[in-house]
C-alpha cells in the first residue's frame, strides 16, 4: 500500500515571499503520478500541480513548482511570490499508474499568507 | 465546460434517516470516485468506479453504505439509517485516460452532511 505524509501541519508566509511544503511517500511501484491540490475556505478542491514520475524534468505551472527527488521519494512544492489567495490547505497526494487508480492523500498543510 | 456537479450542497437531517448523494461526473471521464473528509481520518476513498462497474468498495464503512452508477453520467451515495458519525464532507471526483497516461481527478464542490 501507498502512504503520503505532509509533516508540517501548519506553515505561513509574508505576501510576496516564497514557501516549500513538503511531501514524503511510500511505493514499491516505479511509475507513478504525484499531485498538489489546494483546498481553500470554500471546500473546492483544485489541482495546483502534478508530475509523472518518469519524468526527470520538474513541473511548473507558472508560480508553483516542485522540486521530486524520485530516490528520496520526496515531493515538495514550492510556492513563489505568495499571494492572499493562496492562503488553503495543501494535499500531497499520489496516484498509481495504472488504469483509473484511486489517489491517496496526505494529511494535508495549513498555509497562511499574511499581508 | 462544466465540472463534476454534486447535489446537494448541504444536507441536515435527523440520525436515522436515508440520505442520498449525487453526482454528475464531467462529460467522456470514464472513472468515478467518491471521497469523505473528516477533520480525524483526513481525506479517504470510499468507492470507485470505472466504465460504471464499481472496482474497489474497500472504503466503504460498513453495510449502511452504498454507492450505485447506473450510467456514464451519474451517480449516488446512500446511507441508510445514518449516524452522527457520517457527517463529514463528501467530494464526487472523475477522471479519464488518455492514451496510457492517467489524467488527474476532478472534484466535485462536495457535499456537507451533517446528520443529527
Amino acid at each position: 500500500a501507498q502512504t503520503v505524509t505532509q509533516s508540517q501541519p501548519e506553515m505561513s508566509v509574508q505576501e510576496a515571499e516564497t514557501v516549500t511544503l513538503s511531501c514524503t511517500y511510500d511505493t514499491s511501484e516505479n511509475n507513478y503520478y504525484l499531485f498538489w491540490y489546494k483546498q481553500p475556505p470554500s471546500r473546492q478542491m483544485i489541482l495546483v500541480i502534478r508530475q509523472e514520475a518518469y519524468k526527470q524534468q520538474n513541473a511548473t505551472e507558472n508560480r508553483f513548482s516542485v522540486n521530486f527527488q524520485k530516490a528520496a521519494k520526496s515531493f515538495s512544492l514550492k510556492i513563489s511570490d505568495s499571494q492572499l489567495g493562496d492562503t488553503a490547505m495543501y494535499f500531497c497526494a499520489f496516484m498509481r499508474e495504472t488504469s483509473g487508480s484511486r489517489l491517496t492523500f496526505g494529511e494535508g498543510t495549513q498555509l497562511t499568507v499574511n499581508p | 465546460d462544466a465540472g463534476v456537479i454534486q447535489s446537494p450542497r448541504h444536507e441536515v437531517t435527523e440520525m436515522g434517516q436515508e440520505v442520498t448523494l449525487r453526482c454528475k461526473p464531467i462529460s467522456g471521464h470514464n472513472s468515478l470516485f467518491w471521497y469523505r473528509q473528516t477533520m480525524m481520518r483526513g481525506l479517504e476513498l470510499l468507492i470507485y468506479f470505472n466504465n460504471n462497474v464499481p472496482i474497489d468498495d474497500s472504503g466503504m464503512p460498513e453495510d449502511r453504505f452504498s454507492a450505485k452508477m447506473p450510467n456514464a453520467s451519474f451517480s449516488t451515495l446512500k446511507i441508510q439509517p445514518s449516524e452522527p458519525r457520517d457527517s463529514a464532507v463528501y467530494f464526487c471526483a472523475s477522471s479519464s485516460r488518455r492514451g496510457y497516461s492517467n489524467q488527474p481527478q476532478h472534484f466535485g464542490d462536495g457535499t456537507r452532511l451533517s446528520i443529527l
